[in-house]
């Protein structure tokens, strides 16, 4: 059975901690995403990964970095974390298609809820 | 203007009707379109890829007009266990970033 894991399902941290999600997929996937959902906003995305150490900025990348060190692990950092940042945070990986390959799906963790105080 | 615009509804229909809703996108350049599924509190899960063709998937089906730049979802004979949220996704150009909608809320009543 496919699993993405996230460290934790609920976090709240105190405005400008440095805060750490962790994410780890068990599928041997290339791409990896991090994306925050928001009621009326659905998810947008942060940082996309397709290989290690190597990173994309999303549409929302301000305030956050990212870390893909192995294939398996993406790591999501909140370099000061403010009030604004408290939200819904998905993990997802997809494998890279193949030619001619139908579309690959993207697996999601369960989430982390993040409350900034 | 979105990448990805949705009617967030709430849709709400009775057990058994058939129910059809629409997701635009902006980027003609876009290869790769999918239905996602959301139920509260749940992670999103993979419904179905759209193809150009149109597909089927039991009570769903999916089509994508790449000339007016929209894919729909239509679903018969409605379950109660079909309330959830609906989202539309698209590839950013030639990239694997997936852009998702805000999604499209579905209620199935009795």
């Amino acid at each position: 059975d496919v699993k993405v894991t996230q460290s934790s399902r609920y976090l709240v941290k105190r405005t400008g901690e440095k805060v750490f999600l962790e994410c780890v997929q068990d599928m041997d996937h290339e791409n990896m995403f991090w994306y925050r959902q928001d009621p009326g906003l659905g998810l947008r995305l942060i940082y996309f990964s397709y290989d290690v150490k190597m990173k994309e900025k999303g549409d929302i990348p301000e305030g956050y970095s990212v870390s893909r060190e192995k294939k398996e692990r993406f790591s999501l950092i909140l370099e000061s974390a403010s009030t604004n940042q408290t939200s819904m945070y998905l993990c997802a990986s997809s494998a890279i298609r193949g030619q001619g390959a139908p579309d690959t799906e993207a697996f999601f963790g369960q989430g982390t809820r993040l409350t900034v105080v | 203007r979105k990448e990805v615009e949705q009617d967030p509804g709430p849709f709400n229909v009775p057990e058994g009707a058939t129910v059809a809703f629409n997701c635009t996108y902006s980027n003609s350049a876009s290869q790769s379109f999918f239905w996602y599924r959301q139920d509260c509190r749940k992670e999103p899960k993979l419904l179905m890829s759209v193809y150009s063709s149109g597909n089927e998937d039991g009570r769903f089906t999916a089509q994508l007009n790449r000339a007016s730049q929209y894919i729909s979802l239509l679903i018969r004979d409605s379950k109660l266990s079909d309330s959830a949220t609906y989202l539309c996704v698209v590839n950013r150009e030639s990239s694997y970033k997936l852009i998702f909608g805000s999604g499209t809320r579905l209620l199935v009543r009795p």
